[in-house]
């Protein structure tokens, strides 16, 4: 059964930092890797998709890589802002086609 | 704009009554989702459909129902066999039967408690 684990839980740092969020999953073969934010209260909100074939997927800040054979993903935030404070969940698709999700990491930029 | 309606933002049960968490989306997508989330625990998948008329249990389908007789609803009910409802529900869905290579979508939630 897919694990998805992400770390850290929780981080906090000062306006401006440059930040990597990890995920890793313990199954291999899967169809795509998902990156979502998490504001308090709310629904997901999808960052970015990685398609198995794929290293890579940017978004203006957000830079998402994927590597398959050792079962880890990295969310690079550069210049971290205030408004980027959420909690960032991802969630690996395979066989199934069920996401199996992470517990997320929960960020605070602090001004 | 498309997207998904997820309706109440919140509700409340007494104890030994059912409620029904309604999920509505305008996306065409075919998969729907309905997820449950705990402080600390992640997101747990109650049930998922793939087409209308066809629905599949998830990890935590105990004390719960669904149906899917139109693309664009795929309600929830939460009925008095599940003891402990208190949590965040989410609904989702994604293009294409499977939706294997497409991104999943998410409503805002539903937030249940127990008077």
């Amino acid at each position: 059964k897919q694990e998805v684990t992400q770390i850290p839980a929780a981080l906090s740092v000062p306006e401006g930092e440059n930040l990597v969020l990890n995920c890793s999953f313990t199954d291999s073969a899967i169809y795509n890797l998902q990156w979502f934010r998490q504001d308090p209260g709310k629904g997901l909100t999808s960052l970015l998709l990685i398609q198995s074939s794929q290293r890579e997927q940017t978004s203006g800040r957000l830079n998402a890589s994927l590597d398959k054979s050792s079962g880890r993903s990295t969310l690079y935030i550069a210049a971290s802002q205030p408004g980027d404070s959420a909690t960032y969940l991802c969630a690996v698709r395979g066989g199934s086609y069920i996401p199996t999700f992470g517990r997320g990491t929960s960020l605070i930029v602090h001004p | 704009d498309g997207g998904i309606t997820q309706s109440p933002k919140y509700l409340f049960r007494k104890e030994g009554q059912n409620v029904t968490l309604s999920c509505e989306q305008n996306l065409n997508h075919d998969a729907m989702y309905w997820y449950r989330q705990d402080p600390g625990q992640g997101l747990r998948l109650i049930y998922y459909s793939q087409i209308v008329n066809d629905f599949q249990k998830g990890d935590i389908a105990e004390g719960y129902s669904v149906s899917r007789e139109k693309k664009e609803s795929f309600p929830l009910t939460v009925t008095s066999a599940q003891k402990n409802p208190t949590a965040f529900y989410l609904c989702a869905s994604t293009f294409g039967v499977g939706g294997g290579n497409q991104p999943q979508h998410f409503g805002d939630g539903t937030r249940l408690s127990i008077l």
